[in-house]
């Protein structure tokens, strides 16, 4: 089935440093979103990305869709401890039976040291 | 807004049993409801898609008998797991969606099954 490949599948880094992650796909979606999962609940949407090129901001988070629609980047500046989590990618797309469904990167599993 | 609460967030039980999920969407009234499994440390699969009054779609592999859904309303959906074995022993999360708007999380319900 369809695959997103997400990278890094994890990262250490210092309170302060900025974090970058990616996804892509050699498919195209409408949308691409980007969740934040911690442990034990359930994803919570951070940013969602309509448009091709389109860049969008959410405090510290920045995520871009990219022009061929088949890859996203997220951005987070100026970590701080609760940013650890899992983040995951994931892009809409319509089945050939005309519904709509999400499928998602492997996630990237963020550890920030204070 | 776009509030998913799911219920019971753990449920510990004997094999054999059935048991039953429920999933709410709180202050929106939701087209279409959606089921997930996680296992540990993995990416969140797709079990079924299930839109108010009408049969779930399933995916490939997922046994619509094991795994029972109604969507009586346009704010729940359940998920029933019968007679559930260990290796029904996951993390099963549901979402809801508006139209085409990104789909917004449940917390999760942690089955365990002795």
């Amino acid at each position: 089935g369809q695959q997103l490949n997400q990278s890094p599948q994890s990262m250490f880094i210092q309170e302060g440093e900025d974090v970058s992650m990616n996804c892509t796909s050699s498919s195209i979606f409408n949308t691409w979103l980007w969740y934040k999962q911690d442990p034990g609940e359930g994803p919570v949407l951070l940013i969602a990305l309509y448009k091709a090129g389109e860049l969008t901001s959410n405090g510290r988070l920045t995520a871009q869709f990219g022009i061929t629609r088949k890859d996203s980047f997220l951005n987070i500046s100026a970590s701080i401890p609760s940013d650890v989590g899992i983040y995951f990618c994931a892009g809409d797309k319509i089945t050939q039976g005309g519904s709509e469904k999400l499928v998602f990167g492997k996630g990237t599993k963020l550890t920030v040291n204070p | 807004g776009a509030v998913v609460s799911q219920h019971p967030s753990r449920v510990i039980c004997k094999s054999g049993t059935s048991v039953k999920i429920e999933c709410r969407s709180l202050d929106f009234q939701a087209t279409t409801m959606f089921w997930y499994r996680q296992f540990p440390k993995q990416s969140l699969m797709l079990m079924a898609t299930s839109n108010e009054g009408s049969k779930a779609t399933y995916e490939q592999g997922v046994e619509k008998d094991k795994f029972l859904i109604n969507h009586a309303s346009l704010t729940l959906s359940t998920l029933t797991v019968t007679s559930a074995h260990p290796e029904d022993s996951s993390f099963y999360i549901c979402s809801a969606r508006v139209g085409s708007s990104p789909q917004h999380f449940g917390d999760g319900t942690r089955l365990s099954i002795l």
